[in-house]
């Protein structure tokens, strides 16, 4: 496609759940990146992913938080047992490679209630 | 590690005013600047970059230029218009050593213009 497409746009989900955000990057990027946007927290670094391979994970808040790419495109972020800390924009980006431009997703609007 | 600090906000302005956004970095190495907006509803867009000192990136009449002398990367619009109210965030990268090219953001400022 011609952005970076994410789904749901909006997830409400209750507390202890788990819930499961898609990514679709721009065609051709090999680099995704799931970043998360909470108030009081600004925007934080989740993972990257190289092809269908993780090399840094450091930004994943507890192990509650995982995520996959297969085929080197397509990804999803889940979050297991879902607190209401978790309630956040869940936004994903996606460049040519490290070094190139990141553009972003429009973000999951996840509210655990 | 990396880190960036922008001016605090709201930034409240009237129609056709100058903007200023403080924006200042912490990195090791020649990291990459970036500005990113933020619309109301809309999810964060990439206004402009520069990837070396003294470049200027610009766009839609907004320029920000690369002063490695003073770690700074502040944004500036001559006229701005009630359509520019958003969120704008600083951000950098660092350049390319083998590991991932994550963005680290600040807090971002709230512009609100009015007619």
């Amino acid at each position: 496609g011609a952005g970076v497409s994410q789904s749901p746009s909006n997830k409400v989900t209750e507390k202890g759940k788990d819930v499961e955000l898609r990514c679709d990057p721009i065609s051709g990027h090999t680099a995704l990146y799931w970043y998360r946007q909470s108030l009081g927290q600004g925007l934080e670094f989740l993972i990257y992913f190289q092809g269908n391979s993780a090399p840094d994970k450091s930004g994943l808040p507890s192990d509650r938080f995982s995520a996959e790419r297969t085929g080197g495109s397509v990804s999803t972020l889940t979050i297991q047992r879902t607190q209401q800390e978790d309630s956040a924009v869940y936004l994903c980006a996606s460049s040519f490679g490290p070094g190139n431009t990141i553009y972003f997703g429009e973000g999951s609007w996840l509210t655990v209630v | 590690g990396n880190s960036v600090t922008q001016m605090e906000g709201p930034v409240t302005l009237s129609e056709e005013a100058f903007l200023t956004i403080n924006c200042t970095y912490t990195a090791t190495g020649y990291p990459s600047l970036f500005w990113y907006v933020q619309y109301p509803g809309e999810g964060l867009q990439l206004l402009l970059k520069a990837t070396k000192a003294d470049d200027k990136g610009s766009n839609k009449g907004f320029e920000a230029t690369y002063r490695k002398e003073t770690t700074s990367f502040h944004l500036e619009k001559g006229s701005v218009q009630v359509s520019d109210s958003a969120v704008y965030f600083c951000a950098l990268t660092r350049e390319r050593t083998g590991t991932a090219s994550k963005l680290t953001f600040g807090t971002g400022t709230r512009l609100q213009v009015t007619l």
